[in-house]
């Protein structure tokens, strides 16, 4: 079935640090995957959708300086949290779901992100 | 805007009881989706619902969706331990975007 990966599962750095997320679908090609972001005993708040080959819709309230989304290929979309602060410190999960079907999103194992 | 709203937010109940979680959104919608979600973990899909009066069940669970009403349900059956976990219905607002509900956190008690 399909699959979406992401990487790393856990991180911890620094304030002020920049920090890459990755979302892979692993056997089918995606033109469109999505970011979303829980914070603690919280609902997952969508972030942006990440198109292929052109920029990112964000969502309302989401400043796309600072969560840079780059979608350069059909597989691979990363986040990118720039200059993190502690109250970035979130549980970040991408979706993804093959391009021209119906078939419902599939969601990566998410990312852990503390900022110390 | 797209509003999902789950009831309750939080469920205490004891193993061998039935209850039943809400999930009402606020525009039209055809698709809704149930994940359960563990703490620490990412989301398992339960059940997906893309028509109106879809019914669907799996073990001690049955999901139902009334697009008329913006209303689907997740009942539960003779609860057991293992059903403890936090459940999200979401709905798909046309573009493949999920819009998430707050969530119910489920503790079945032994």
């Amino acid at each position: 079935g399909a699959v979406v990966s992401q990487h790393p599962s856990w991180v911890i750095c620094k304030s002020g640090t920049s920090v890459k997320i990755e979302c892979r679908s692993l056997d089918f090609q995606a033109t469109t995957m999505f970011w979303y972001r829980q914070f603690p005993k919280q609902s997952l708040m969508l972030m942006a959708t990440s198109n292929e080959g052109s920029k990112a819709t964000y969502e309302q309230g989401v400043e796309k300086d600072k969560f840079l989304i780059n979608h350069a290929s059909l597989t691979l979309s990363t986040l990118t949290v720039t200059s993190a602060h502690p109250e970035d410190s979130s549980f970040y999960i991408c979706s993804a779901s093959p391009v021209y079907s119906n078939q419902p999103q599939h969601f990566g194992d998410g990312t852990r992100l503390s900022i110390l | 805007e797209l509003k999902v709203e789950q009831n309750p937010l939080f469920l205490s109940m004891q193993e061998g009881k039935n209850y039943t979680i809400y999930c009402n959104y606020s525009t039209t919608s055809d698709r809704l989706y149930w994940y359960r979600q563990d703490p620490g973990k990412s989301l398992e899909s339960l059940f997906v619902l893309l028509s109106n009066g879809a019914v669907k069940q799996e073990g001690r669970l049955m999901a139902s969706l009334d697009t008329k009403a913006r209303l689907s349900t997740l009942h539960i059956t003779a609860a057991v331990h293992d059903l403890s976990a936090t459940y999200f219905c979401a709905v798909d607002e046309g573009t493949y975007k999920y819009i998430f509900g707050t969530g119910t956190r489920l503790k079945v008690l032994a």
